[in-house]
């Protein structure tokens, strides 16, 4: 079974302080995983995904396969970082499986 | 449309009431998805498409849910008998075939159950 946990529904943070939030997956394959992004009244849409290892808008993710994690980074966060993130997983089902997201809040 | 578009944005029903949820999908896209938008619940798959036919359904909480896709394009998600329990956002999400990942989801439908 595929299964996605992100510990924290709520994180703050400082403008100009290190962000990172916390995806681990449960896979007996070979995962391909993303980050998906809902901000404030706009639809969810893809962020990043770990087989481009590129980074957008400052944030980046390593998956780490020892430790099945793929936490997403940015080493300053802006108040337009504030939103919904959301980890998915997708393996051999032909859906994502998506965790219950993080709700990031840059203060000023 | 550029984007996949859901209808209705917003729905208010009596508890044992049916609706009918509508997905616009973008041109072209072959696989389409429905989720569940729950509050603290994350995203809750609940049917995929492959053109028309359904091949998982696995998601679908309960025969009170049902799906049908027509012609590879537009798909409705029918809720028979609502509960309170089925309030949430319904989100509908496209993708092209054999490109995994990249899902492009609509606005959504906000169901409330009164």
């Amino acid at each position: 079974a595929q299964r996605v946990t992100q510990p924290e529904k709520l994180l703050s943070v400082f403008k100009g302080a290190p962000v990172e939030l916390k995806c681990n997956y449960s896979y007996s394959g070979s995962p391909e995983l993303f980050w998906y992004v809902q901000y404030s009244r706009q639809r969810l849409q893809l962020l990043l995904r770990h087989i481009s290892r590129e980074s957008i808008k400052g944030f980046t993710a390593d998956l780490n396969k020892g430790e099945t994690s793929f936490h997403l980074k940015k080493p300053f966060a802006q108040e337009e970082d504030s939103a919904m993130y959301y980890c998915a997983l997708g393996g051999s089902a032909r859906q994502l499986t998506f965790g219950s997201g993080t709700q990031l809040t840059v203060l000023p | 449309g550029a984007g996949v578009s859901q209808s209705p944005s917003n729905k208010v029903t009596e508890k044992g009431k049916d609706v009918e949820l509508r997905c616009d999908p973008i041109s072209g896209h072959t696989a389409l998805y429905w989720y569940r938008q729950s509050l603290g619940q994350g995203l809750e798959f609940l049917i995929y498409f492959q053109g028309n036919s359904a091949p998982d359904k696995s998601g679908l909480p309960s025969d009170r849910f049902s799906a049908e896709r027509t012609g590879g394009s537009v798909s409705t998600l029918t809720i028979q008998r609502t509960q309170q329990e089925d309030s949430a956002v319904y989100l509908c999400a496209t993708r092209l075939a054999g490109v995994t990942g990249e899902l492009f989801f609509g606005e959504g439908s906000r169901l409330t159950v009164l």
